[in-house]
Parts: structure tokens; C-alpha cells; sequence
């Protein structure tokens, strides 16, 4: 069973930077993995940020990106803001057709 | 403009079965996988099932299969999601999502609908 892993907390100060990261268990991410980041608040559907590692959806601010570091994928928030406060969530295909989300990341601005 | 609004969401007891819709418009059906995300309540997103865009292609996820059953009507542009044998953790709100390219796989999902809340309990 594949598992994807992301921080399950993150702190960033106003006008921080912070980059949030997704592994999995069985290897390298890379873009075969098709890296997929969300953002949800809470009683909300989630947001798409970026599919396909780096593709930003429409409307997503561009203090936003999103990468492969290293062995992960990786989202970045550049000069955070107080409403990027919310819980992150990536999604990997893992191959047959399977996908898995990671356990998500909620991030927190003080 | 695209729409996904899902319907079918209702209490049922442990053992039970229900039946989610997800009507969809904006964009040419056919030509997408679609995909159910489930959330459970206060937990992350979970991925379901994924159906391509001319049914051929199916995949569940392991706690779903056999159990669930992914189907669409393309010319109703719906999609359906058949929920058999059901206990309380398939308790959640369930969502309806395109990917964002159009083609025979998923690459991923880009739009979602407002989700429909699954509730299993006695």
C-alpha cells in the first residue's frame, strides 16, 4: 500500500515564506506523479493550486508555486498572507490507474 | 462555465445502499475522466474511484472495491456512484471531480463539486 506523506503542520509568519512537501513511500516523486495541490477551508469543496507539478489554476495568486525538490513535490508560498491559513492537500498517481492523497497540511499564519 | 453538482447524499443504516449522481455541464462529457473524493468528517481527502471518459477504464481504491461501483451516462452527462454493503467509516461528504485534460486517463482533478454528505448509522 502506497502512502503519501506531507508535514501535518506548518507555521509561517506574515510576508514568510514556507514550502509544504509530499513524499511517498515507494520512491522519488516526480512528474510521472503528476503532483496535484489543493486548498480547503473549512465547510468548503477543496481549491485546485497547481496540477500536473506546475500548472497554475486560474486565479491562484502567483505568491503561490509549485515544483519537485529533491525527491518530493513541493509547494511554495512566497510573502504569506493571513488568509492562506487553510489545510493543504496533495495528490499523487502511484500507477494502475491508482491515485492517494496525502494526509494533508494545515498551515497556520502568525 | 463548468458545473458539477452532486445529489444522492442521505442517512442510511450499516449495510445499506445508496446511489450518488453528479450532474455535469460547461464542458463536453465524453471527453473527460471523472473522478469521487471522499472526506470524512474533520479528516483529509480521500481518492475513490476514477471512471475515463468513454467508461472502458475504471479503478477503485482498496477499501471501496468490490463494494462500490463507478458508472457514467454520457448522454445524461452524469456520473454515478453506486454505494453497496456500506459501514460508518464510509461516512463522509463525497465529491464529484474533472480532470483537468481532456483524454482516455486521468491526470489529475481540476474541478470539483460542492460535495453530498454520506451518512451511515443506525
Amino acid at each position: 500500500q502506497t502512502v503519501v506523506t506531507q508535514e501535518p503542520s506548518f507555521s509561517v509568519s506574515p510576508g514568510g515564506t514556507v514550502t509544504l512537501t509530499c513524499a511517498l513511500s515507494s520512491g522519488s516523486v516526480s512528474t510521472e506523479n503528476y503532483p496535484t495541490w489543493y486548498q480547503q477551508t473549512p465547510g468548503q469543496a477543496p481549491r485546485t493550486l497547481f496540477y500536473n507539478t506546475n500548472i497554475r489554476s486560474s486565479g491562484v495568486p502567483y505568491r503561490f508555486s509549485g515544483s519537485i525538490l529533491g525527491n518530493k513535490a513541493a509547494l511554495t508560498i512566497t510573502g504569506a498572507q493571513a488568509d492562506d491559513e487553510s489545510d493543504y492537500y496533495c495528490l499523487l498517481y502511484v500507477g494502475a490507474g491508482i491515485w492517494v492523497f496525502g494526509g494533508g497540511t494545515k498551515l497556520t499564519v502568525l | 462555465e463548468v458545473q458539477l453538482l452532486e445529489s444522492g447524499g442521505a442517512l442510511v443504516q450499516p449495510g445499506g445502499s445508496l446511489r450518488l449522481s453528479c450532474a455535469a455541464s460547461g464542458f463536453i462529457f465524453s471527453n473527460y475522466a471523472m473522478t469521487w473524493v471522499r472526506q470524512a468528517p474533520g479528516k483529509g481527502l480521500e481518492w475513490v474511484s476514477v471512471i475515463s471518459g468513454n467508461g472502458d477504464s475504471i479503478f477503485y481504491t482498496e477499501s471501496v472495491r468490490g463494494r462500490f461501483t463507478i458508472s457514467r451516462d454520457n448522454s445524461e452527462n452524469t456520473l454515478y456512484l453506486q454505494l453497496n454493503s456500506l459501514g460508518a467509516d464510509d461516512t463522509a461528504v463525497y465529491y464529484c471531480t474533472r480532470d483537468w485534460q481532456s483524454g482516455g486517463s486521468s491526470y489529475g482533478s481540476l474541478y470539483w463539486g460542492q460535495g453530498t454528505l454520506v451518512t451511515v448509522s443506525s
